[in-house]
């Protein structure tokens, strides 16, 4: 079985700029989440989808924003991106909303 | 308090000794606890989870949890120089939400 794919592996872009990352689930899973992790820094949750429904959020600001398809596939958007977006961006998959998690390879956005 | 506390580390055990990591969570009703390795630069990826008291194992790891002192462990034996990386406990509280520790660098020394 594949595992979670996401797209594009690494991104540059320059403050001011948005971006779209986009995250495929194992076949199967219904729940996507997204977490934020910058150099020492833990995992940063920021939000999390159920069968298309946004159920848990974290503490960032509105500039963060995400979405579920139909068929389990994530995107999640940065508008006016700032130099502290700087991160590696994972998603990661469950079965359910209370199953084991399995990440991505993550991608890596770098903002100039 | 965190809602979820782990020891940043580094923590550095002999190679084939025993690696002993501890997490303690501040949710008495939490049901799920889950362990995950991050190599740097890598995602992280799941080693084991338990739900019920007591010890689990697999392979060379072992989950241990005790939910009236509120921690849960990770026994890694015969450490190998593979094994350094971070290790990332998580926990689903009773909101349903799942809570991440900070992570324990631990460090194999051959």
């Amino acid at each position: 079985k594949a595992g979670v794919t996401q797209t594009p592996r690494y991104l540059i872009k320059t403050r001011g700029q948005q971006v779209t990352l986009s995250c495929s689930p194992i076949s199967g899973h219904r729940s996507v989440s997204w977490y934020q992790q910058t150099p020492g820094q833990g995992l940063q949750f920021l939000f999390e989808y159920f069968s298309e429904t946004q159920r848990n959020k974290g503490n960032f600001p509105g500039r963060f924003s995400g979405r579920q398809f139909s068929n389990s596939r994530s995107e999640m958007n940065v508008s006016t991106l700032e130099l502290g977006d700087s991160a590696l961006y994972l998603c990661a998959s469950s079965l359910g909303a209370y199953n084991e998690q399995f990440f991505g390879p993550g991608t890596r956005l770098t903002v100039l | 308090q965190k809602e979820v506390e782990q020891n940043s580390g580094p923590l550095s055990v002999p190679e084939g000794a025993i690696a002993s990591l501890n997490c303690t969570y501040s949710d008495r009703g939490s049901q799920s606890f889950f362990w995950y390795r991050q190599y740097s630069g890598k995602s992280p990826e799941l080693i084991m989870f338990i739900y019920s008291n007591g010890d689990k194992e697999d392979g060379r790891f072992t989950a241990q949890l005790n939910k009236a002192s509120q921690y849960v462990s990770l026994l890694i034996r015969d450490s190998q120089p593979s094994d350094s990386a971070t290790y990332l406990c998580a926990v689903l509280n009773s909101n349903y939400q799942l809570i991440w520790g900070a992570g324990t660098k631990l460090i194999i020394k051959p």
